[in-house]
């Protein structure tokens, strides 16, 4: 059974950092890309980041560009979401998803954790 | 920043068909945009409902389905259920970066 979970949320204060852990079961986890999903209490989804399934390559959203680093480590089934700065708009829910391939394209949403809030407040 | 539109809200009754949209700014949606559609119940994670623009997923019931319509990408619910109330999303892709729709509030009454 495919298992995504999130860990790492909480509460931090303004300017701070904080590090998401998702770890991963049930597949063989180096085979797959690995996205980051945010989501506002309340408010819609908003895609985050993504990363190779090798690590090699990464890509994020303007508004966390400069501030957040996604990154893996396969020998230990995990990935991660490195936040730093902080800001009360950060403030969400944090999901990883699992990403398969089609005919070469990596484009295949399927399974998601069950997130991790963070908070951000003084 | 590319933005993708969705109804904010449909009603459909029970047993009705009712077609969900998403719009590109920037032109007319194609399979280029991989498709993805979700939903989303309160609590709960979102669930991968369509892949690709077409594409079922094994847990994904068969009364949804996604298609092409009219320059959009196109969540179809045949059939509806009341437990297909729920948050609808679609995600599309741009070339190396996502973007997710603002989502459609679907109540089934």
């Amino acid at each position: 059974e495919v298992q995504l979970v999130e860990s790492g949320g909480g509460l931090v204060e303004p300017g701070g950092s904080l590090r998401l852990s998702c770890a991963a079961s049930g597949f063989t986890f180096s085979d797959y890309w690995m996205h980051w999903v945010r989501q506002v209490p309340g408010k819609g989804l908003v895609w985050v980041s993504r990363i190779k399934s090798d690590g090699s390559n990464t890509i994020y959203a303007d508004s966390v560009k400069g501030r957040f680093t996604i990154s893996r480590d396969n020998a230990k089934n995990t990935l991660y979401l490195q936040m730093n700065s902080l800001t009360a708009e950060d403030t969400a829910v944090y999901y990883c998803a699992r990403v398969g391939e089609i005919s070469g394209d990596h484009v295949k949403y399927d399974y998601w954790g069950q997130g991790t809030l963070v908070t951000v407040s003084s | 920043q590319t933005v993708v539109t969705q109804e904010p809200s449909l009603t459909v009754s029970p047993g009705g068909t009712v077609t969900l949209t998403c719009a590109s700014s920037a032109g007319a949606v194609t399979t280029d945009y991989y498709s993805n559609w979700f939903q989303q119940k309160p609590g709960q994670a979102p669930r991968t409902l369509i892949y690709s623009t077409t594409n079922k997923h094994s847990w994904t019931p068969a009364r949804f389905s996604g298609s092409l319509l009219g320059g959009k990408a196109a969540l179809t619910l045949s059939g509806v259920r009341p437990e297909d109330e729920a948050d609808y999303y679609c995600l599309f892709y741009y070339g190396g970066t996502w973007v997710f729709g603002g989502g459609t509030k679907l109540t089934v009454l």
